[in-house]
């Protein structure tokens, strides 16, 4: 059973490049979080996808952010026209509709916006 | 955003001691999550709690989800150095799907 993959781990990007993150959930859950988190910090909740619908957006999702699960199985997350503020860890994790709502994340992406 | 608030903030201990956290909020949540991460690592999932009063055990780690609701407790029992790392609490309220994570509580165990 393989867990929540995310890639790539570690990103470097000079401000006002595009940078996309991919990630692929554990096989049978059909639903798909992002979160963010900066240093010292816990994660902090971005959005969140059942099957291929997005259903919540957190405030932090400014426009420049965008993400997307086509076909209800991997994510990818957009980051247009990156800032400095923007370097985090990007983490993913997923759950099963019904299952408690235990979620597991990924390893997670290092992006550093230079 | 919203983060709950963890204490201590961090702990420095001998190996084989016990091990005790907290995790408060303003307002009431239907579950709690306790996961542990390592540095540069994406959060484990250690206990989830989903009834208030609820006292849950997996190996030395013991949870509590406080009856208020509004709290939530972490121990762990003759540490180990492979129990470094940061431990965050995190609830789910009302019929949100989204996890709200606390502040973390950083944990050095010593030989």
């Amino acid at each position: 059973d393989t867990g929540v993959s995310q890639d790539p781990r570690h990103k470097i990007t000079k401000r006002g490049q595009n940078v996309t993150f991919r990630c692929d959930p554990i096989s049978e859950h059909n639903r798909l979080y992002w979160y963010r988190q900066t240093l010292g910090q816990g994660p902090e909740f971005l959005t969140y996808f059942q099957n291929e619908a997005q259903l919540e957006k957190s405030r932090l999702l400014s426009d420049r952010f965008s993400a997307e699960r086509p076909k209800g199985s991997f994510s990818t997350l957009e980051i247009q026209r990156t800032e400095q503020g923007d370097s985090a860890m990007y983490l993913c994790a997923s759950s099963l509709l019904g299952g408690w709502y235990e979620q597991y994340f990924g390893p997670g992406t290092r992006l550093t916006v230079t | 955003g919203q983060q709950l608030n963890q204490s201590p903030q961090s702990m420095f201990i001998q190996e084989g001691e016990d091990v005790s956290m907290n995790c408060t909020s303003s307002s009431i949540f239907n579950t709690w999550l306790w996961y542990k991460q390592d540095p540069g690592e994406g959060p484990v999932l250690l206990i989830a709690l989903y009834k208030a009063g609820e006292l849950t055990s997996n190996g030395r780690l013991t949870a509590q989800f406080g009856i208020t609701r509004k709290d939530s407790f972490l121990n762990i029992s003759a540490s180990i150095p492979s129990d470094v790392g940061i431990y965050f609490c995190a609830g789910r309220a009302g019929f949100a799907d989204k996890l709200i994570f606390g502040t973390g509580t950083r944990l050095q165990v010593f030989p």
